[in-house]
């Protein structure tokens, strides 16, 4: 069965230090990978997505995402981390093929705190 | 424009009532989904609607939980005889139209407190 795992429940990093968050996923065709962070009391907001193609992928707010097909993996990175940055960051594949829904298929989030 | 809203944003509620929640998406999206986020699930699909297509239910827990979507705009989740275990947060996404490759807008959620 699909499924989407993040290693780290929670990270600390000092502001300015950069930062790198975990991915793995389980899916039996080529996934449709998507990175989303929800700031407190808000709703899910889209950082980045990869569907082909260049497997380092560009994102909002100076995030990137890079697709390892070998190691299953679709790690967040950022090299300068802002105070701004504080949230709930989570990792999720889209279910496509013959049903093709876009339903996703989240991990259990990595909750990242900034310190000054 | 306008985002995806939901109302109420927060809702508390005794174990063993009923409880309706609401979802207006983006106009135009003909795709609308449901998700929960609860402590120990994680965030997980619940349902979609897709236009006039009959939804893919697959993601309820129980037949508590049941959902509609009049005129292919708003949506409701009912949630009957409510238990401690709903307690969550109940996210409504929109897109259009439903596929993986068109990117799904969230509301703000629902947090749902049984008591």
């Amino acid at each position: 069965a699909q499924s989407v795992t993040q290693p780290d429940i929670h990270i600390t990093v000092s502001e300015g230090a950069s930062l790198e968050l975990r991915c793995n996923y389980s899916y039996g065709a080529t996934p449709y990978l998507f990175w989303y962070v929800q700031s407190p009391g808000q709703g899910l907001q889209l950082l980045l997505k990869y569907f082909s193609g260049d497997t380092l992928v560009q994102g909002i707010k100076g995030f990137e995402a890079e697709f390892k097909r070998s190691q299953s993996s679709f790690n967040l990175r950022k090299p300068s981390v802002h105070w701004s940055d504080a949230a709930e960051y989570f990792c999720a594949v889209g279910e496509h093929g013959s049903s093709n829904t876009g339903k996703l298929i989240f991990g259990q989030g990595t909750t990242l705190q900034v310190k000054p | 424009g306008a985002g995806v809203s939901q109302s109420p944003s927060n809702k508390v509620t005794e174990k063993g009532k009923d409880v309706e929640l609401r979802c207006d998406p983006i106009s135009g999206h003909t795709a609308l989904y449901w998700y929960r986020q609860s402590l120990g699930q994680g965030l997980e699909f619940l349902i979609y609607f897709q236009g006039n297509s009959a939804p893919d239910k697959s993601g309820l827990p129980s037949d508590r939980f049941s959902a509609e979507r009049t005129g292919g705009s708003v949506s409701t989740l009912t949630i009957q005889r409510t238990q401690q275990e709903d307690s969550a947060v109940y996210l409504c996404a929109s897109s259009t139209p439903g596929t993986v490759t068109n990117e799904q807008f969230f509301g703000p959620g629902t947090r749902l407190t049984v008591l």
